[in-house]
């Protein structure tokens, strides 16, 4: 258990709908970082928060935006949703906001049909 | 911009074998990543690897960086059923502060 925890491990949604995920960091830690793992795009880096600010920005499309909470926990809202988003994202965390070592939720499973 | 590509990306090996990952990155990264991943689950952190000729080991597997030739190894050594999984390397670029995955390698191990 890598002390990240991710909500819900599983998500089953129409397109077009807006989903939330949740990522509670491990205790201590400031930075929370989100990835998406496709299939075809395989682990790409979306979005970086460091104790509440954006730090860093990836692939991250317009439709989908995150924030990071005064108790570090973070969320990363999916909308406008198209069948092509269906991945597992993952939650990091670490103490420091330059990815020293991140340690990895188990990941929501979306799935848009 | 920074890339990163391993190869093989699929490996089929017997137990008891010795075999070895690449990892190549395209710009400068002062730091290298190995991960594990078995089949729907998490990524568990194996190596951080932060300077140039830096060698880490546990068990069976070794990791090394070589920052002038911007390639890192995973070697594994006598291999067992239990490292079946799948393999992936990322490098942090520092200017656009961020991790860049490889494809990942996908290990199988055959008694």
């Amino acid at each position: 258990d890598s002390g990240v925890t991710q909500t819900p491990k599983h998500l089953i949604t129409a397109t077009g709908q807006r989903v939330t995920l949740r990522c509670s960091p491990r205790s201590g830690d400031l930075s929370v970082y989100w990835y998406q793992q496709s299939l075809d795009q395989g682990l790409q880096f979306l979005i970086q928060y460091y104790n509440g600010e954006e730090r860093a920005k990836g692939n991250i499309l317009e439709r989908f935006s995150a924030q990071q909470f005064p108790d570090l926990h973070s969320e990363l809202n999916l909308s406008s949703l198209e069948l092509g988003d269906s991945a597992l994202y993952f939650c990091a965390s670490s103490i420091e906001s330059e990815h020293t070592e991140a340690f990895f939720g188990q990941g929501t499973r979306l799935t848009v049909v | 911009e920074l890339k990163v590509e391993q190869n093989p990306l699929f490996l089929s090996m017997q137990e008891g074998k010795n075999y070895t990952i690449y990892c190549n990155y395209s710009t400068t990264s002062d730091r290298l990543y190995w991960y594990r991943q078995d089949p729907g689950k998490s990524l568990e952190s194996l190596f951080v690897l932060l300077s140039n000729g830096a060698v880490k080991q546990e068990g069976r597997l070794m990791a090394s960086l070589d920052t002038k030739a911007r390639l890192s190894t995973l070697h594994i050594t006598a291999a067992v059923h239990d490292l079946s999984a799948t393999y992936f390397c990322a490098a942090y670029g520092k200017g656009a502060q961020k991790l860049v995955f490889g494809q990942g390698t996908r290990l199988t191990i055959n008694p």
